[in-house]
C-alpha cells in the first residue's frame, strides 16, 4: 500500500458524460500528478498540482481539468467523454519537486461505452 | 522536453537467467532516474532509483547503472524468478516532470 488513495476503483459511463476522479495523497506530500494509461500504452503525464497550484501540464485535453484543494486532495474532471478516453487513470504523490519519489495510487479504471 | 526511449519492448528469459533493460534520455539536465514495476491491473511500484551523483546502485537482485555522458541507464535483474514477470518502466526527471519510457514486458518462464 503506497498511502495514496483513489476513488472510485471502476467507473462505467456513456459517451458525452462527465465524471470526477478523486485522489488523496500520502500524508505530508504536497505534489499530486495525474497520469493516463491506455491499453498497451505507457504512462502519459496529464497534469501536476503543488500545494493547491497548477505546476506543470502535459498532454491533457481541453475537455479535462483538475484541481487540488486546501486539504491537498485532488480531483480530475473528464467531460464530453469519448470512447477513446477509456483508460486507467493514476494519480501519484510526492513530497515536493520532480526529483522526489512519486508514489502511485491504485488507479481508477474508466470505461466509456 | 525530455524524451525517454526504452528497449526492448518485450523480454523473455528462463528462470535463473539475468535480464537487462536499457533506456536513453535526451535532456542532459535530468538528474533523477527511477524504475517502476507494474503487474497487470496494478499500480506502478518503485523498485529502485538512481540520482546523477552516482553511477551504480544495487538492491539485492536488482541493480541500476547510469552513464550521464552517454545519457543512458539500465536495469539489471539477476537470478530472475517467475514473480519478476511484469512490465517495467524507466523514467527520467530534472527540473520538469517525470517522463516515462514505454515499458518492457518481462516474462520469466519456470
Amino acid at each position: 500500500d503506497s498511502g495514496v488513495t483513489q476513488t472510485p476503483k471502476h467507473l462505467i459511463t456513456a459517451t458525452g458524460q462527465r465524471v470526477t476522479l478523486r485522489c488523496s495523497p500520502r500524508s505530508g506530500d504536497l505534489s499530486v500528478y495525474w497520469y493516463q494509461q491506455s491499453l498497451d500504452q505507457g504512462l502519459q503525464f496529464l497534469i501536476q498540482y503543488y500545494n493547491g497550484e497548477e505546476r506543470a501540464k502535459g498532454n491533457i485535453l481541453e475537455r479535462f481539468s483538475a484541481q487540488q484543494f486546501p486539504d491537498l486532495h485532488s480531483e480530475l474532471n473528464l467531460s464530453s467523454l469519448e470512447l477513446g478516453d477509456s483508460a486507467l487513470y493514476f494519480c501519484a504523490s510526492a513530497k515536493d519537486s520532480s526529483t522526489d519519489t512519486q508514489y502511485f495510487g491504485p488507479g481508477t479504471r474508466l470505461t466509456v461505452l | 522536453g525530455e524524451n525517454v526511449e526504452q528497449h526492448p519492448s518485450t523480454l523473455s528469459v528462463q528462470e535463473g537467467d539475468s535480464a537487462v533493460i536499457k533506456c536513453t534520455y535526451s535532456d542532459s539536465a535530468s538528474n533523477y532516474f527511477p524504475w517502476y514495476k507494474q503487474e497487470l491491473g496494478k499500480r506502478p511500484q518503485l523498485i529502485i532509483d538512481i540520482r546523477s551523483n552516482v553511477g551504480e546502485k544495487k538492491d539485492q537482485r536488482i541493480a541500476v547503472t547510469l552513464n550521464k555522458t552517454a545519457k543512458h541507464f539500465s536495469l539489471h535483474i539477476t537470478e530472475t524468478q517467475p514473480e519478476d514477470s511484469a512490465v517495467y518502466f524507466c523514467a527520467a526527471s530534472g527540473y520538469s516532470t517525470l517522463t516515462f519510457g514505454k515499458g518492457t514486458m518481462l516474462l520469466v518462464s519456470p
